[in-house]
Formats: structure tokens, C-alpha cells, sequence
């Protein structure tokens, strides 16, 4: 069975630091990768995706992913974090063959000025 | 405007009644799924149906029953079987042509007493 882990729990930066979440997964055959955010008050809307092609790939808001194969990892970075990206952050995974998607436990990131 | 409508936002039960939770969607998508988000444990997966009449258990299906009967409809149905109700569910829906993320529904919270 698929599953997702986010090591990060909760992340407090101030403005202007490097962000780098972490998000690995657990399923054998070929997967379909997603990062969500949820803004304070908010709907859960998707960051980025990566189904095939360029390992990085670039979201909205000047996030991007890395998908590393050998390390079932898909972690999210942005090398600037600004105050208005404070929210919950989580990775999401399925099967290729599947529309089964699951999702991790959600990374609280806090931005202070 | 399209989008999935999930209603009422907040509903009170007493322990021993079932309870269902109304997702309705006019974006046209086969697939519906239905989440818990608790806090510190993301969101769960409880069924899911990527097609009119038919669904799949997730990882927490014990206690809660789904219906598909039309495409655009998918109401959850929280059991007294279920051992811990009270909770936040979020209804999604995605298009099964191409790699399309999901789209998700405002939530309902749930509190039984």
C-alpha cells in the first residue's frame, strides 16, 4: 500500500530564509506527485504536480519540487519565504494506476517578518 | 461558477445518530473522494468513486458509508460505528482524462457530543 511521510511537523522561519519540506513515500511502481497548501482560512489548492519529464518542477509562487526516483522523495523548497506563505503545507501521492491519492500528515510552516 | 458545494458547514450530533454530509460537484468529474483532517495527522482518506455507482474503501472506511447514484453527488454518511466523529471532512473531485488535480469542497466540521 502507498503512503506518504512529512518529517517536518511544524517550521518557523523569518522572511527572506530558505525553505526546504520534506516528503517521501512508500510504493513500489511508478507514482504521481503533489504538493497542497492551505492558507489560514482557506481551500486546500495544489502548489505544483509532477506526473513525468523534468524531475524539478516549478509551482505557483516561486515553489518548486524535486522528485528524486532513489529516494522516493519529493521534497518542496523556495529559496525566499515570505510572510504570506504561512500555512499548512502537505505532500500528496498516487499509483499511476490508480486515482487512490494520499496525503501526508501537513507541514505547519510559520513566516515572521 | 463551478465548484463542489459541501453542506452544512458545521453540524452537531449526539452520539448514537448517524449523519450525513452532503457534497454535491458540477465540474463534471467521475472521481469523488471523501477526507478527514484532524489535526497533526493530515487528511485521510475514508472512500473514494471514480465512477457513478461504484467505490472504494480508503485507509479509515470503518464507521462511514458512500453512495454514488449520480455523478454529481456524493453524500457520506457517518455511522454510529465510528469511534471518533467529530472531526473536519473535505469532499474533492477531479477529472480522470489527463493528470488533473484535485478540487476541494469548503469542509464541514462536524462535532457529536
Amino acid at each position: 500500500a502507498q503512503s506518504v511521510s512529512q518529517h517536518n511537523h511544524h517550521v518557523i522561519l523569518s522572511e527572506a530564509a530558505s525553505l526546504e519540506l520534506g516528503c517521501n513515500y512508500s510504493y513500489g511502481g511508478t507514482v504521481n506527485l503533489f504538493w497542497y497548501v492551505q492558507y489560514p482560512g482557506q481551500h486546500l489548492q495544489l502548489l505544483l504536480k509532477y506526473f513525468s519529464g523534468d524531475p524539478l518542477v516549478k509551482g505557483i509562487k516561486g515553489f518548486e519540487a524535486e522528485f528524486i526516483k532513489s529516494k522516493f522523495s519529493f521534497n518542496l523548497r523556495k529559496p525566499s519565504v515570505q510572510w504570506s506563505d504561512t500555512a499548512e503545507y502537505f505532500c500528496a501521492v498516487n499509483a499511476r494506476n490508480t486515482d487512490k491519492l494520499i496525503f501526508g500528515t501537513g507541514t505547519r510552516l510559520q513566516v515572521f517578518p | 461558477d463551478g465548484g463542489i458545494t459541501q453542506s452544512p458547514k458545521y453540524l452537531f450530533r449526539k452520539e448514537g445518530q448517524n449523519v450525513t454530509l452532503s457534497c454535491e460537484q458540477n465540474l463534471n468529474h467521475d472521481a469523488m473522494y471523501w477526507y478527514r483532517q484532524d489535526p497533526g495527522q493530515g487528511l485521510r482518506l475514508i472512500y473514494y468513486s471514480q465512477i457513478v455507482n461504484d467505490f472504494q474503501k480508503g485507509d479509515i472506511a470503518e464507521g462511514y458509508s458512500v453512495s454514488r447514484e449520480k455523478k454529481e453527488s456524493f453524500p457520506l454518511t457517518v455511522t454510529s460505528a465510528q469511534k471518533n466523529p467529530t472531526a473536519f471532512y473535505l469532499c474533492a473531485s477531479k477529472d480522470r482524462v489527463g493528470n488533473s488535480p484535485l478540487h476541494f469542497g469548503n469542509g464541514t466540521r462536524l462535532t457529536v457530543t
